[in-house]
């Protein structure tokens, strides 16, 4: 079965800085997709980027961008010029070609944003 | 366009009591799926269903029953409440289980508190 791993429970970003969340997770498929999720403390869950892992080329979204090192099984997060709405908690999430293809989710890395 | 609806937001229970929560989508979605989120644990997958009359279990399936009689509904069921299942609980869907890059449509969660 597969793991996804978070090493970093909290973190702290000043207002307009670049934070980058660590996430790595095991497997011995070669091709999957991750993703990351946002959830704010309105509870929803909001996708912020995906990733597919055959392809070479880091995803990015605006602000967001990956740093996705396949054979260190490793996707970091980055975050651009942060802003006080970024504050939220951030999970990744490893999609495999098993039955059902379920999502598997990291425990989270608190992110807070300060002015 | 509604998206995947839960019912209730926040429900207390106590020991022994059964109850069920609601989960419907309006997209036409095959896939559902039911996690329960915890401090610490991320999101843990309980059951999920493909479509509709097939379910299976998750990675922590049991004191939950499902059922998948519509494409629309899919309701879990805590037959006798116990204090470990106080979580936060969503239900998530997407289009097809075989589609590997589409994300998981998300509920906005319900707060289940056992005493």
């Amino acid at each position: 079965a597969q793991t996804v791993t978070q090493s970093q429970p909290e973190m702290s970003v000043q207002e307009a800085e670049t934070v980058t969340l660590s996430c790595t997770y095991d497997t011995s498929e070669s091709d999957y997709y991750l993703f990351w999720y946002k959830q704010p403390p309105s509870r929803q869950m909001i996708l912020v980027i995906r990733q597919e892992a055959y392809k070479q080329q880091n995803a990015t979204e605006n602000r967001f961008s990956v740093n996705f090192q396949k054979a260190a099984k490793s996707f970091s997060l980055k975050i651009s010029d942060s802003q006080l709405g970024d504050a939220a908690m951030y999970f990744c999430a490893y999609r495999s070609w098993d039955y059902g293809q379920n999502f598997v989710f990291g425990p989270g890395t608190r992110l807070s944003v300060l002015p | 366009n509604a998206g995947v609806t839960q019912t209730p937001k926040f429900q207390v229970l106590k020991t022994g009591q059964s109850m069920t929560l609601q989960c419907a989508q309006d997209m036409n979605h095959e896939y559902m799926s039911w996690y329960r989120q915890d401090p610490g644990m991320g999101l843990r997958l309980i059951h999920y269903s493909v479509g509709a009359g097939i379910t299976d279990q998750g990675e922590v399936p049991n004191g939950y029953n499902v059922s998948r009689s519509t494409t629309e509904d899919f309701p879990l069921r805590l037959l006798s409440a116990a204090p470990s299942q106080t979580s936060v609980y969503f239900c998530a869907s997407r289009t097809s289980w075989t589609l590997i890059d589409e994300k998981l449509f998300f509920g906005s969660g319900t707060q289940l508190s056992v005493l």
